[in-house]
């Protein structure tokens, strides 16, 4: 079974600030790494995946993620926020034999001006 | 291409009813999952649809009930609803089961449930 720890449940930051979301992530065998943004009273969107290959993973609206293996890390950055980043960001983690990802607790990125 | 959309939206019950939610996945995606979103549990698995057959169910008490159609369509019934059914309940969507070389599970809207 795979488990996922994200840090922080919430993060302040100002507009054009960088910002990393931390998720570490349990699992015994190889799995696949994913984070989800909701913005209020969405579902979730795909923001980036880590399947296999390079570890530095380029996604939408500037996010990128870096798979870190050794440190069973999947951390999410952001070089300059805006306000409309302000949303809930899950890490999820899913196995080859796996039938449903594992999410963690969310965390909620506050960007103000 | 459409997105995965789910159906209502909003809905009210009263504790021991039943509620029928549904999901139309995105076209030709044929693994279709649920899961239930509240702020104490966070997201959690119900079950995992693919090619009308259910594959796998979540830790959830049988009062929670699921189906998929021949055209994909998936939907899920909770009968004798309590308090604590109250959550946000997603639907999404895949062309190949979840985990399958890293198949990624696009989203709807979902449907927020308010059980008085």
């Amino acid at each position: 079974a795979q488990s996922v720890t994200q840090l922080d449940s919430q993060v302040p930051v100002f507009e054009e600030a960088p910002v990393e979301l931390r998720c570490n992530y349990s699992s015994s065998v190889s799995v696949y790494l994913f984070w989800y943004v909701q913005y209020p009273n969405q579902g979730l969107q795909l923001l980036l995946k880590y399947l296999s290959g390079s570890t530095l993973v380029k996604g939408i609206n500037g996010f990128e993620a870096e798979f870190n293996k050794s440190q069973t890390s999947f951390h999410l950055r952001k070089p300059s926020v805006h306000i409309s980043d302000t949303a809930e960001y899950f890490c999820a983690v899913i196995s080859n034999s796996g039938y449903a990802l594992n999410f963690g607790k969310g965390t909620s990125l506050l960007v103000t001006p | 291409k459409a997105g995965v959309t789910q159906t209502p939206r909003y809905l009210i019950k009263t504790r021991g009813q039943q509620v029928t939610l549904s999901c139309s996945p995105i076209s030709g995606h044929r693994s279709v999952s649920w899961y239930q979103q509240t702020p104490g549990q966070g997201l959690q698995f119900l079950f995992e649809y693919f090619s009308e057959t259910q594959r796998n169910k979540g830790n959830f008490p049988g009062r929670f009930s699921g189906r998929q159609f021949s055209n994909s369509r998936s939907e899920m019934n909770v009968s004798t609803l309590e308090l604590g059914d109250s959550a946000l309940y997603l639907c999404a969507s895949s062309l190949a089961p979840p985990g399958q070389s890293g198949e990624t599970q696009y989203f709807g809207p979902g449907t927020r449930l308010l059980v008085l």
